[in-house]
C-alpha cells in the first residue's frame, strides 16, 4: 500500500526566507502528485498539480518537484510572507484506480 | 479551477437527530466523490468512497448505517450522519476529481463542522 510522509511536521520560519516543504512515498506507480493548503477550519485548497510525466509545476512563488524514481516532492515557497501560514499537504493519485493518498501535513508558521 | 460547494458550512444539532450534508461539483462531473473525516491538528481520514449510481465503498471502521452516502448524480453526493451523538462532532469535507478526460486534479469543498449537543 502507498505509503506517503512528509517532514518536517512543523517548520517555523522568519518572513522572507526561502523554504522547503518534503513529501516522500513509497510507490512511484503514481498518476499524478497534487500540493495543497489547508488554513485552520477550512477545506483543502489545490495549490499545484504535477502528472507523472511532469518534473516541476511552478505558480507564483510556488515552485513544486517531482522525483518518481526516488519517491520524493518537494515544495518550495520563496520570500515568505505571514499570509503563508498554513498546513501543507500533499497527496499521490494512484495509477489504477481512484485511490489518493495523503500526507499527514506540514504546519508552517512564518513570523511577521 | 473546477469548483466543489459544501452545504452547510457549519451545523448545531441535537442528539438524536439527523444531519445532511451536500457536496457539489460545480462545473464538471464527479463519477466519484470522496468523504473525509477530520479531527483537531489531525490529517484527514477517509471514511468512504461515494460511486455515482452504486453504493459507496465504506472505509474499514466507518459505520454505513451511522453515515449513509447517497450519489444520485454527476453532480451531487450527500453524506447523513444518522441518530448523531456527541461523539460525532467534527469536520467533514469532501472532494472530487475531474476523472473523464481530466488532469485527475482532485478539489475540495469547503468542509463542513458538525456540533451534536
Amino acid at each position: 500500500k502507498q505509503e506517503v510522509t512528509q517532514i518536517p511536521a512543523a517548520l517555523s520560519v522568519p518572513e522572507g526566507e526561502n523554504l522547503v516543504l518534503n513529501c516522500s512515498f513509497t510507490d512511484s506507480a503514481i498518476y499524478n502528485l497534487q500540493w495543497f493548503r489547508q488554513d485552520p477550519g477550512k477545506g483543502l485548497t489545490s495549490l499545484l498539480l504535477i502528472q507523472s510525466s511532469q518534473r516541476e509545476q511552478t505558480s507564483g512563488r510556488l515552485n513544486a518537484s517531482l522525483d518518481k524514481s526516488s519517491g520524493r516532492s518537494t515544495l518550495y515557497i520563496a520570500a515568505s510572507q505571514p499570509g503563508d501560514s498554513a498546513t501543507y499537504l500533499c497527496a499521490v493519485k494512484s495509477r489504477t484506480g481512484n485511490q489518493f493518498y495523503f500526507g499527514t501535513g506540514t504546519s508552517l508558521t512564518v513570523i511577521p | 479551477g473546477a469548483v466543489v460547494s459544501q452545504h452547510p458550512s457549519w451545523v448545531i444539532c441535537k442528539s438524536g437527530t439527523s444531519v445532511k450534508i451536500e457536496c457539489r461539483s460545480l462545473d464538471f462531473q464527479a463519477t466519484t466523490m470522496f468523504w473525509y473525516r477530520q479531527f483537531p491538528k489531525q490529517s484527514l481520514m477517509l471514511m468512504a468512497t461515494s460511486n455515482e449510481g452504486s453504493k459507496a465503498t465504506y472505509e474499514q471502521g466507518v459505520e454505513k448505517d451511522k453515515f449513509l452516502i447517497n450519489h444520485a448524480s454527476l453532480t451531487l453526493s450527500t453524506l447523513t450522519v444518522t441518530s448523531a451523538h456527541p461523539e460525532d462532532s467534527s469536520f467533514y469535507i469532501c472532494s472530487a476529481s475531474e476523472e473523464r478526460g481530466g488532469t485527475g486534479e482532485l478539489f475540495f469543498g469547503e468542509g463542513s463542522r458538525l456540533t451534536v449537543l
